[in-house]
């Protein structure tokens, strides 16, 4: 079985500063969607970021970008120029490709400080 | 507005006392999903629906039921509500596409079983 790990329960960042947030998965499959997602203090669930297993190029949104490490079945999403507005709880996510079964992480808070 | 809604937003019940969570979209996606967030646990899957009469189970299926007759809703069936499925819950639906597999949730509904 599939499984998402994320490992920093809380983080804190200076506004502007950069920060990454780490996601590692355990998957025998090779192809797969990873996925980041925001969860402001609203609670609503809002994607950031999504890559597929089968491009080695990172994907990038705006400010936020991933490190992909197939091999290392590693996936962190770099949050530059950190704004008020990115506080929240970050979950990442797994998808089987041909599947719609989603495996979540535990989620990682980001604190901004002012 | 491209919407996923769900009633009640919150609410509050006695164990064994049946009870159902609505999920409607106005977005024509084929894919639909039941999620619970709990502390520390992240989102976990309870069911998924990739059209209509056709359902699968999550990861935490336990004490839950689902149908899908209309494409629009999903409703969440909880037939003998217990303390431990008082939790957050999260509809969410997509497209059925690789490439346009974007999850909307809906704003979620608070559920406490005493």
């Amino acid at each position: 079985a599939q499984t998402v790990t994320q490992s920093q329960p809380e983080m804190s960042v200076q506004e502007a500063e950069t920060v990454t947030l780490s996601c590692t998965y355990d998957t025998s499959e090779s192809d797969y969607y990873l996925f980041w997602y925001k969860q402001p203090p609203s609670r609503q669930m809002i994607l950031v970021i999504r890559q597929e297993a089968y491009k080695q190029q990172n994907a990038t949104e705006n400010r936020f970008s991933v490190n992909f490490q197939k091999a290392a079945k590693s996936f962190s999403l770099k949050i530059s120029d950190s704004q008020l507005g990115d506080a929240a709880m970050y979950f990442c996510a797994y998808r089987s490709a041909g599947t719609y079964k989603y495996i979540f992480g535990t989620g990682t808070r980001l604190k901004v400080l002012a | 507005e491209a919407q996923v809604t769900q009633n009640p937003r919150y609410l509050i019940t006695v164990t064994g006392k049946k009870l159902t969570v609505t999920c409607s979209q106005n977005m024509n996606h084929e894919y639909m999903s039941w999620y619970r967030q709990d502390p520390g646990l992240g989102l976990r899957q309870i069911y998924y629906s990739m059209n209509v009469e056709v359902t699968d189970k999550g990861d935490v299926p336990e004490g839950y039921k689902v149908s899908r007759k209309e494409k629009r809703n999903f409703p969440l069936i909880l037939e003998s509500p217990s303390p431990n499925q008082t939790s957050l819950y999260f509809c969410a639906s997509s497209f059925a596409r690789e490439w346009a597999d974007t999850q909307y949730f809906g704003p979620g509904t608070r559920l406490t079983v005493l």
